[in-house]
């Protein structure tokens, strides 16, 4: 089975432009998860879903932030407008039945904005 | 902070050496789990060690956790170049609803 997939693997942008990344979490999989990564800050939750829902949204930064997640097969996270201190790598995972389960992540997004 | 503190932040050994890291953590969990992420790539889970289980192999790893202490440790034997990587813990906490990841050691391999 292939793993979770995202894209695009590299995104460069100007300050102001609106950034879609995307994901396909691994099939039966019940909760999707978005993290980003920076030398200062580590790795953090910035939002996750269950069964297409999302639960708990407290890590997204600001309201500049967004996630949906459409159906079981595919979620995005859109920045608008993005910033410089947005760039990080943004990954995405996702994991089967239970909230506490290994989570499964993808490769994810280089995002550098200029 | 409820994250998993690891220790130490970075670890340099020769091949063919053991490599141990540790992780502690706050209050009581549900479960512990260790991933390794190689440069460029994302988190993979290596184990996972319940609250009432005191040892877990897998391979060449051997994780164990000691829940008086608050504490776990991860000890890859016979370390080769391929293990070069950061390895990160993350308890979930009892009562919880997310796993908290640490900031990670990272292991350097010398060939």
């Amino acid at each position: 089975d292939a793993g979770v997939i995202q894209s695009p693997r590299h995104e460069v942008t100007e300050m102001g432009q609106e950034v879609t990344l995307r994901c396909k979490p691994i099939s039966g999989h019940d909760y999707l998860f978005w993290y980003r990564q920076t030398m200062m800050r580590g790795l953090e939750l910035l939002i996750y879903f269950n069964n297409n829902v999302p639960i708990d949204d407290s890590g997204m930064p600001e309201d500049r932030f967004s996630a949906k997640m459409p159906n079981a097969s595919f979620s995005t996270l859109k920045i608008q407008p993005s910033e410089p201190r947005d760039s990080a790598v943004y990954f995405c995972a996702s994991s089967f039945q239970q909230i506490n389960q290994p989570q499964h992540f993808g490769d994810g997004t280089r995002l550098s904005i200029l | 902070s409820q994250q998993g503190e690891e220790d130490p932040q970075a670890l340099s050994i020769q091949e063919g050496e053991n490599a141990t890291m540790n992780c502690s953590y706050k209050t009581s969990i549900n479960n512990l789990q260790w991933y390794r992420q190689n440069s460029g790539r994302g988190l993979v889970h290596l184990i996972l060690i319940r609250s009432n289980e005191r040892e877990k192999h897998s391979g060449r790893l051997r994780v164990t956790l000691d829940t008086s202490k608050k504490s776990s440790s991860l000890l890859i034997t016979a370390s080769r170049a391929a293990d070069t990587a950061s390895y990160f813990c993350a308890p979930f906490y009892t009562g919880g609803f997310k796993t908290i990841f640490g900031a990670g050691t990272r292991l350097f391999v010398k060939a």
